[in-house]
């Protein structure tokens, strides 16, 4: 248990809908990314926050978007969903927000849109 | 479990015996590496981590070898066991960049009792 959440585990939705995903880091880390892990694409980058403050973006489509709450959860939001966001999301965290910094990494959300 | 991956190279090695899991990197700025291990249902797991300035680092049972002048990386595993049993990436990053991760595609390693 990496001590990293995600809720929910699973997420079944239809095409043109909005979810909203939410991670807990670790205690006492103050970094938060999400990742896509699909089967074509592999595991890829979306966007980090530190402390609150987007720090870096990937490869995080106009209709996503992200925040880190002042209790240092997050939440990704996936809108206007299409049948290509299908994909695992997981959610990682790390003490600073600095390269060299181990992520710890949720257990994923399985989204499944239809 | 969920599966993470249907199209990746499988390295299938017998119960005992060491395993190589290699990975070609692409960008020669990138100054810090990580192998990850993948369960089938759960998130990618830290195995191992090594920076630029270091060709060789061993943990208990992997070892990790950096190949800067080829951009290849290595993880050997001695003594394989079942457990062992899941998909591997190696991720690279380029500190002078930021913080973010780029992960290979990952190789299945499927253990033979």
């Amino acid at each position: 248990d990496s001590g990293v959440t995600q809720t929910p585990k699973h997420l079944i939705t239809a095409t043109g809908q909005r979810v909203t995903l939410r991670c807990s880091p670790r205690s006492g880390d103050l970094s938060v990314y999400w990742y896509q892990q699909s089967l074509d694409q592999g595991l890829q980058f979306l966007i980090q926050y530190y402390n609150g403050e987007e720090r870096a973006k990937g490869n995080i489509l106009e209709r996503f978007s992200a925040q880190q709450f002042p209790d240092l959860h997050s939440e990704l939001n996936l809108s206007s969903l299409e049948l290509g966001d299908s994909a695992l999301y997981f959610c990682a965290s790390s003490v600073g927000g600095l390269a060299g910094d181990e992520q710890y990494f949720g257990p994923g959300t399985r989204l499944t849109v239809t | 479990g969920e599966s993470v991956g249907l199209h990746l190279p499988t390295l299938s090695v017998q119960e005992g015996d060491n395993s190589i899991i290699n990975c070609a990197y692409s960008n020669s700025a990138s100054d810090y590496f990580i192998w990850y291990k993948q369960e089938s249902g759960k998130g990618p797991q830290f195995i191992i981590d090594i920076r630029s300035n270091m060709d060789k680092r061993q943990g208990q049972r992997v070892t990790v070898l950096l190949n800067k002048t080829v951009k290849h990386l290595s993880l050997q595993i001695a003594a394989t066991q079942p457990g062992d049993s899941a998909v591997y990436f190696c991720a690279e990053n380029d500190a002078g960049a930021n913080s973010k991760l780029t992960f290979g595609k990952g190789i299945t390693l499927s253990v033979r009792p």
